[in-house]
């Protein structure tokens, strides 16, 4: 089946740093991708709809300037979490589908701590 | 806003018995409903699905059940196996739309 390969699964940082996490379709070509968090005991919560060779359409209250979406190829999206601080330590997962509503495809998921 | 909700967090069962995990969703433009399950530090993996035509639809030991004018869904495992122990996350999207919104999840334990 399609794979999707999602790095780093966790990291640790300090407050005021920026983290990048990369989410690539490794068998198969995806023009969109989603990037979703999840907090303790919540649903996973989509945060934007990643567009190759477009901006990304973020969800309402999702802060466009902190989180910042780059999908470079039809196979990659990076999530960089910018001047990150301890609210945002949360787990990030990215998905990316074949076609229109299609089952996604997961990645591994990236656990962010921030201290 | 939570347009999906599964409501009970946990689930436990004996092997061989019966799991039923329910889902209720609140939008009605939800067209497409599908299961997934997830293991401890990996991502979610695809189980179910079902369209909003049809009210059941069945892959070998799992069957889901869509009842679109109470907004519910349901997931039945049988018999459960061990293996099954994982969060099962039900999720929903527009028709032609992969907007897909998420429950909270629910932990399936199976004892053996």
């Amino acid at each position: 089946g399609a794979v999707v390969s999602q790095h780093p699964s966790w990291v640790i940082c300090k407050s005021g740093t920026s983290v990048k996490i990369e989410c690539r379709s490794l068998d198969f070509q995806a023009t969109t991708m989603f990037w979703y968090r999840q907090f303790p005991k919540q649903s996973l919560m989509l945060m934007a709809t990643s567009n190759e060779g477009s901006k990304a359409t973020y969800e309402q209250g999702v802060e466009k300037d902190k989180f910042l979406i780059n999908h470079a190829s039809l196979t990659l999206s990076t999530l960089t979490v910018t001047s990150a601080h301890p609210e945002d330590s949360s787990f990030y997962i990215c998905s990316a589908a074949i076609g229109v509503n299609e089952k996604l495809f997961f990645g591994s998921g990236t656990q962010l701590s921030v201290l | 806003d939570q347009q999906v909700k599964q409501n009970s967090p946990s689930l436990s069962v004996q092997e061989g018995r019966i799991s039923i995990l329910n889902c209720d969703y609140t939008n009605s433009m939800f067209d497409y409903f599908l299961w997934y399950k997830k293991y401890p530090a990996e991502g979610p993996t695809f189980l179910i699905s079902i369209s909003s035509i049809k009210d059941k639809n069945e892959d070998g030991r799992f069957t889901v059940f869509l009842n679109k004018s109470a907004k519910h869904l349901s997931l039945h495992i049988v018999p459960s196996q061990p293996g099954d122990s994982a969060v099962y996350f039900c999720a929903a999207s527009p028709y032609n739309n992969n907007d897909m919104r998420f429950g909270a999840g629910t932990r399936l334990t199976v004892k053996p």
